[in-house]
């Protein structure tokens, strides 16, 4: 199947520094997504991008949708305790009824 | 705001019984969705629907069984369960078209052992 390379695997960071995590692929995607998911709970969705080069920004997170279709990145800023989870990257390669692909996730600890 | 309910949250079954995971959305959303979870790995798509009486395979169909009889529920059958069917499951659902952008709303998922 489709695969989404989602670097880094788990981040340990200090309380207040920034952070950024991307994924790639070798295939064109309409739309990329970000999730995240706590412990013990289903992904939430963060941000939704679905124009090549956009750059959308929900509170301390931003996006971008890269501009080769190809790849995207998530920075956080000012990181906060209740940042750690598991941050997923997902992609569509279709229209709106194809389903996602996820890549593998980046663990994010954050150290008070 | 009951959103994608999943039961039961945690399970133990031994090798070759069978069981259903139960999902149920009350959003009124065509397409319904079951990922499975490995550790250390992302989402998985083993089955999906794009409304009621439609089902697909996804990457990961085999050892799996679907139906969807009505737009609320999308129950995912196992028949003969196996070690390698120990995993987290997530139900998911969207509302669909191409207007409705891409919230899929997940379930808070199913802990599954097979022993």
């Amino acid at each position: 199947g489709q695969q989404l390379n989602q670097s880094p695997q788990s981040m340990f960071i200090q309380e207040g520094e920034d952070v950024s995590m991307n994924c790639t692929s070798s295939s064109i995607f309409n739309t990329w997504l970000w999730y995240k998911q706590d412990p013990g709970e289903g992904p939430v969705l963060l941000i939704a991008l679905y124009k090549a080069g956009e750059l959308t920004s929900n509170g301390r997170l931003t996006a971008q949708f890269g501009i080769t279709r190809k790849d995207s990145f998530l920075n956080i800023s000012a990181s906060i305790p209740s940042d750690v989870g598991i941050y997923f990257c997902a992609g569509q390669l279709g229209p709106g009824n194809t389903p996602l692909v996820f890549g593998k996730g980046t663990r994010l600890s954050v150290i008070a | 705001n009951a959103g994608v309910t999943q039961t039961p949250k945690f399970r133990i079954l031994k090798i070759g019984q069978s069981m259903t995971l139960q999902c149920t959305q009350d959003m009124n959303h065509n397409y319904m969705y079951w990922y499975r979870q490995d550790p250390g790995m992302g989402l998985k798509l083993i089955y999906y629907s794009v409304g009621a009486g439609i089902t697909d395979k996804g990457e990961v169909p085999n050892g799996y069984n679907v139906s969807r009889s009505t737009t609320e529920d999308f129950p995912l059958r196992l028949e003969l369960a196996a070690p390698s069917q120990t995993s987290v499951y997530f139900c998911a659902s969207k509302r669909g078209g191409q207007s409705s952008g891409n919230t899929i709303y997940f379930g808070e998922g199913s802990w599954l052992t097979v022993v």
